[in-house]
Formats: structure tokens, C-alpha cells, sequence
């Protein structure tokens, strides 16, 4: 059972434009992680957000956690094509256990 | 400070079959958790192994084993490998007690 819903799955963007990706559960995780991943590579560790309303910002992405702790969201802003790749969120319950999203493939043309 | 690896990159097994997956921690790192990430999914989590010992663990069969060992380097097991069980597996080190975990490259499997 996939406790974490990403949207969309799919998103293709020309470069300079903005994107929002959604990370939706009905559970309650001690923190949040966003990663993105390359063909062949394993995920890289992006950003953790860890209090409710939390707001992190890397350059041109903005991470936002929930008040509640169960939602987050990753904001792109003027999308380039080196930040195409799969987006994976992850929750974290209790201290070990990471429950990964579906992912949301990213491609930004040119 | 040397970064997560694993081996082999590739493999081919058939059905019925075993398979073992190695994986090298991160400098300090003592904790290694195991992912299996089918195609076009997110990774699920297999098991965590700290200081030697199994830490938690998903929802996988038995024959998905681990072991750590002292160096905190880690294998991970499948016995009668199944064509569902073609995947990447990750593994991913942390330091106990840390929230950030830095993942390997992965070793493709592939069971015909």
C-alpha cells in the first residue's frame, strides 16, 4: 500500500517556466525528505523539513511541510533543464522506516 | 570522506535462483537500509540493519535476508528469486540516530 501520493507523475515544462510538485498522505510523519533521482544513479538527498509549516528554500526550489505533517510541496522556480529528473518524497515513520511517493518524472525542454 | 557503494552493477539471474548484493557505508556511517525500487515506482523499504543487528523491516518474504557486518558494510540476500523481484535495489547509510541517509548507485537485477 502506497501511503504517499505524489502529483503530478508526469511533467513536461519548457525551461524559465514555474512548477509546483505535491507530496499527499493521510499519515503523520516525524519529517519529510525530498529527493531527486537520475537514470541509473540513486536518489540525492534534496532537502529534510522537519517541524509542521516548515519552508526551506535551495537556490530555485522551495519546500513547504505541512502544518499537520502529512502533505508537502516543492516549488521550482524558473525551470532549467539540469533539473530534469524523478522527484521522490519521503516520510519518514518513527526512526527508520522511509515510505517513498510515487515519484513525479520532471522534463524541462530547451 | 568515501561515498555509498554497491556491487555488482548489473546481474542476470533466472528463476529459482539466489542472489547476494553488496553494499560499502558511507565513512561513519553505521546504519544501512535496503530499497527495492520496481520500474517507474518509489523505492520500498526492505529492512535496516544498525551496528549488526535487523532494525525494522518492510513488508518483504523471508527469503529477502540481511547481514551487516563490523565494518558496518552490508549484503542483502534473495533466495528462489521471482520474476517480480527484477528491480534496482538501493541501499542507503546513515548515522544512527540521523535523519539523512545517502543512497548508493544501485545494482540492477534483472530475473528471467
Amino acid at each position: 500500500t502506497q501511503l504517499l501520493e505524489q502529483s503530478p507523475q508526469f511533467l513536461s515544462i519548457q525551461e524559465g517556466e514555474n512548477l509546483t510538485v505535491y507530496c499527499n498522505s493521510s499519515s503523520v510523519f516525524s519529517s519529510l525528505q525530498w529527493y531527486r533521482q537520475e537514470p541509473g544513479e540513486g536518489p540525492v538527498l534534496l532537502v529534510t523539513v522537519v517541524t509542521g509549516g516548515e519552508v526551506k528554500k535551495l537556490k530555485r526550489l522551495t519546500f513547504q511541510f505541512g502544518d499537520a505533517r502529512k502533505d508537502s510541496s516543492l516549488h521550482i522556480t524558473a525551470a532549467q533543464p539540469g533539473d530534469t529528473g524523478l522527484y521522490l518524497c519521503a516520510g519518514a515513520k518513527g526512526t527508520y522506516k522511509y515510505i517513498f511517493g510515487t515519484g513525479t518524472r520532471l522534463k524541462v525542454l530547451a | 570522506e568515501t561515498g555509498v557503494t554497491q556491487s555488482p552493477t548489473h546481474l542476470i539471474k533466472t528463476r529459482g535462483q539466489q542472489v547476494t548484493l553488496r553494499c560499502s557505508s558511507q565513512s561513519g556511517h553505521n546504519t544501512v537500509s535496503w530499497y527495492q525500487q520496481a520500474l517507474g515506482q518509489g523505492p520500498q523499504f526492505i529492512f535496516q540493519y544498525y551496528r549488526e543487528e535487523e532494525n525494522g523491516r518492510g513488508n518483504f518474504p523471508p527469503r529477502f535476508s540481511g547481514l551487516q557486518f563490523p565494518n558496518y558494510s552490508s549484503e542483502l540476500n534473495v533466495n528462489a528469486l521471482e520474476l517480480d523481484d527484477s528491480a534496482l535495489y538501493l541501499c542507503a547509510s546513515l548515522q544512527g540516530g540521523g535523519r539523512e541517509q545517502f543512497f548508493g548507485p544501485g545494482t540492477r537485477l534483472t530475473v528471467l
